[in-house]
């Protein structure tokens, strides 16, 4: 079976540049995550989707982060314009439905803003 | 927000030797779950724990919880330098039509030989 799938694996960019990341989860999984880990720190979790809606968006930063999952498979995210801060690694992870416990994640992609 | 604590921070010890995290949380739960993540990857399931259970164990692992004290641990017994990773606890809530995540702050644990 094959994993969770994250490109690209990793990227630099300058403060107010925008940029992308992809995900494809394992197939069949309904529920899937975006997670960002600031350095030294556990997973945050930025949004959650179940099949294309969205069910969980709480710790977005809407001003400049965007998301979606279009035809309930592949998913985007999309940091607009990005700040120093955004520095981090975003975790893409899925699971087979809400409430199916154990989560499982893409090798991440890690974003240095300069 | 980061729901669990972990300690310590980090851990080295050699191997076969056993290495103890520790978890500590704020709110109920419907379970807990340990991770692991090598360096520069994604992170990997290790076991869950369901709020009514006490201990449980697979392989190596060995996970307790305390619901009355807000804390869990995670056993690794004879240890090997494969083990050398982070290790994150984390909570899970079912809320509505969600299932919550929330990460601890992860254990660095170093393995040597």
């Amino acid at each position: 079976e094959a994993g969770v799938a994250q490109s690209p694996r990793y990227k630099i960019i300058e403060k107010r540049q925008s940029v992308a990341f992809w995900c494809n989860p394992i197939s069949g999984h309904a529920t899937l995550y975006w997670y960002q880990q600031i350095l030294g720190q556990g997973p945050k979790l930025l949004i959650q989707f179940q099949n294309n809606g969205v069910v969980d968006d709480s710790q977005l930063p809407k001003d400049r982060f965007s998301a979606e999952r279009l035809k309930g498979v592949d998913s985007t995210l999309k940091i607009q314009p990005a700040k120093l801060e955004d520095s981090a690694v975003y975790l893409c992870a899925s699971s087979l439905m809400w409430g199916q416990e154990t989560q499982y994640f893409g090798p991440g992609t890690r974003l240095l803003v300069l | 927000s980061q729901q669990g604590e972990e300690d310590p921070q980090a851990l080295s010890i050699q191997e076969g030797e056993n290495a103890t995290m520790n978890c500590s949380y704020k709110t109920s739960i419907n379970n807990l779950q340990w991770y692991r993540q090598n360096s520069g990857r994604g992170l990997v399931h290790l076991i869950l724990i369901r709020s009514n259970e006490r201990e449980k164990h697979s392989g190596r692992l060995r996970v307790t919880l305390d619901t009355s004290k807000k804390s869990s641990s995670l056993l690794i017994t004879a240890s090997r330098a494969a083990d050398t990773a982070s290790y994150f606890c984390a909570t899970a809530r079912n809320t509505g039509t969600a299932s919550k995540l929330t990460f601890g702050t992860g254990t660095r644990l170093q393995v040597t030989l």
